[in-house]
C-alpha cells in the first residue's frame, strides 16, 4: 500500500565509499524525513523537510546530507561511509500542517558497512 | 526529558487470544499519540491515532485507549492472528513547534504462535 518508496531495499558497502539512499513519495506532501533504527531501539530523526529548498538536521547526530529539489524526491547521501553508519534507515513523509497527519514510512534501506 | 515507555518489550501468545500492550509517556505539553505497527523488514504503518480528547478509537480488531491524565495508552488486539505479529510502536507528539514533535517508544516485538 506505501505510495513512498525506497531503494536499494539492502546496501553492503566498503568504508570510504560514497552512498546516495533514495527516497520518493507520490502523495504530494511537503514534509518528508529521515530516521535511523537500530534493532530493539526506536527510531531517531537524523533529517527532516518542510519543502523544497528547505531542510534541517534531527536530534541525532549525522555525518549524513540530503537535499530536496524536488517535492516527491528526498535523497540522503552519506560521503564517506563507515561501520557505524550500519544501520537501518527509514524514510516517512506526513501530508498536511495538521498534527493529525499520520507519517507514510518507506520499507527502509538495510545498510552495512565493512 | 519527554519519554516514551514500553510494556512488555516482548510477548508471545497463541492463537486466537488476546493481549494488551501498554505505553507511558511524559511528553508536555501533549498533541497526540499514535499506535504503528512495524511488520520484519517493512516500514512502520499507522494503525491509529488519538487527540487529548480521545479516549478511545478502533481499527478492525485494535482497540487503542488514552488516559491523558495519567498519561497513558493501551492497544487492545482482540482474537490475535498470525499476521498480528510484529513489532507496535508508540509515539507521542508534542504541541512545541509546527513541526509537531515526535517521540517514538522502542515497540513490544508481539508473536502470535499457531
Amino acid at each position: 500500500e506505501a505510495d513512498i518508496y525506497q531503494t536499494p531495499r539492502y546496501l553492503v558497502i566498503g568504508t570510504g565509499k560514497k552512498i546516495t539512499l533514495e527516497c520518493s513519495q507520490t502523495m504530494g506532501h511537503d514534509k518528508m524525513y529521515w530516521y535511523q533504527q537500530d534493532p530493539g531501539m526506536e527510531l531517531h530523526l537524523i533529517h527532516y523537510s518542510y519543502g523544497v529548498n528547505s531542510t534541517e538536521k534531527g536530534d541525532l547526530s549525522s555525518e549524513s546530507t540530503v537535499s530536496r529539489i524536488r517535492t516527491e524526491h528526498f535523497p540522503l547521501t552519506l560521503e564517506s561511509a563507515r561501520p557505524s553508519h550500519t544501520s537501518q534507515y527509514l524514510c516517512a513523509s506526513g501530508g498536511d500542517s495538521s498534527y493529525n497527519s499520520p507519517l507514510h514510512f518507506g520499507n527502509g534501506t538495510r545498510l552495512t558497512v565493512t | 526529558k519527554n519519554q516514551v515507555e514500553q510494556s512488555p518489550q516482548s510477548l508471545i501468545i497463541l492463537e486466537g487470544k488476546n493481549c494488551t500492550l501498554q505505553c507511558n509517556y511524559t511528553v508536555s505539553p501533549f498533541s497526540n499519540l499514535r499506535w504503528y505497527k512495524q511488520d520484519t523488514g517493512r516500514g512502520p504503518v499507522s494503525l491509529t491515532i488519538m487527540t487529548f480528547s480521545e479516549n478511545t478509537k478502533s481499527n478492525g480488531r485494535y482497540t487503542a485507549t488514552l488516559d491523558a491524565d495519567t498519561k497513558q495508552s493501551s492497544l487492545h488486539i482482540t482474537a490475535s492472528q498470525l499476521s498480528d505479529s510484529a513489532s507496535y510502536i508508540c509515539v507521542v507528539s508534542d504541541r512545541g513547534s509546527t513541526l509537531g514533535r515526535l517521540y517514538f517508544g522502542r515497540g513490544t516485538q508481539l508473536t502470535v504462535w499457531p
